[in-house]
């Protein structure tokens, strides 16, 4: 258990849709990262959040939109969804504000997201 | 903008043998971090193991172990003993270094090399 938690495990849609995927970082964490991948492909960065502010931003589409709130747990949104959306969009956490840091990336067990 | 590579798609190897995985990056930065990550079919992601670019010696994680060529920016991952659990894609990651004031930086991944083990 990595200590990170993605809701919902599984989602399915039609197109056009809005969807909203949360995560909550390991305690202590103050940057979250969010992932996708696409059937047997690699992972594509999309965004990172520190500490409430966005820092770096990937192949994010502009119908994908992403915040980090104060209690540091993290949202994605991805709307007018499309079928090349169906995707696994992983969340990971890092920087942890009471022990070192390792460099690691702890990831979230994914959400899987099926558009129809 | 930093890269990885990973030019084999798919390795097989038989149970109990030796088998290497490869992968190549591409930084002008002299310190940074390095990652094998494991993903099963369960599609979690699982750290394998760590290298810190300024450390010369190789990491060692009980059966896994890696070879870092830092001049050839060579990063490969070498399983010993190959158990039907290693069955996995694997993917190489590449990390800049922390920086305090804009917070961490993300991984950059490679496509992966899906390991199958022949019993």
């Amino acid at each position: 258990d990595s200590g990170v938690t993605q809701t919902p495990k599984h989602l399915i849609t039609a197109t056009g849709q809005r969807v909203t995927l949360r995560c909550s970082p390991r305690s202590g964490d103050l940057s979250v990262y969010w992932y996708q991948q696409s059937l047997d492909q690699g992972l594509q960065f999309l965004i990172q959040y520190y500490n409430g502010e966005e820092r770096a931003k990937g192949n994010i589409l502009e119908r994908f939109s992403a915040q980090q709130f104060p209690d540091l747990h993290s949202e994605l949104n991805l709307s007018s969804l499309e079928l090349g959306d169906s995707a696994l969009y992983f969340c990971a956490s890092s920087v942890n504000r009471h022990t070192a840091n390792t460099g690691e990336l702890f990831f979230g067990e994914g959400s899987r997201l099926t558009v129809l | 903008a930093q890269t990885v590579t990973q030019s084999q798609p798919e390795m097989s190897v038989q149970e109990a043998e030796t088998v290497t995985l490869s992968c190549t990056y591409d930084t002008s930065e002299s310190d940074y971090y390095l990652f094998w990550y494991k993903q099963p079919p369960s599609r979690q992601m699982i750290l394998v193991i760590r290298q810190e670019a300024y450390k010369q010696q190789n990491a060692t994680e009980n059966r896994f172990s890696v070879n870092f060529q830092k001049a050839a920016k060579s990063f490969s991952l070498k399983i010993s003993d190959s158990q039907l659990g290693d069955a996995a894609m694997y993917f190489c990651a590449y990390r800049s270094p922390d920086m305090i004031i804009q917070g961490a930086q993300k991984l950059v991944f490679g496509q992966g090399t899906r390991l199958t083990i022949n019993p």
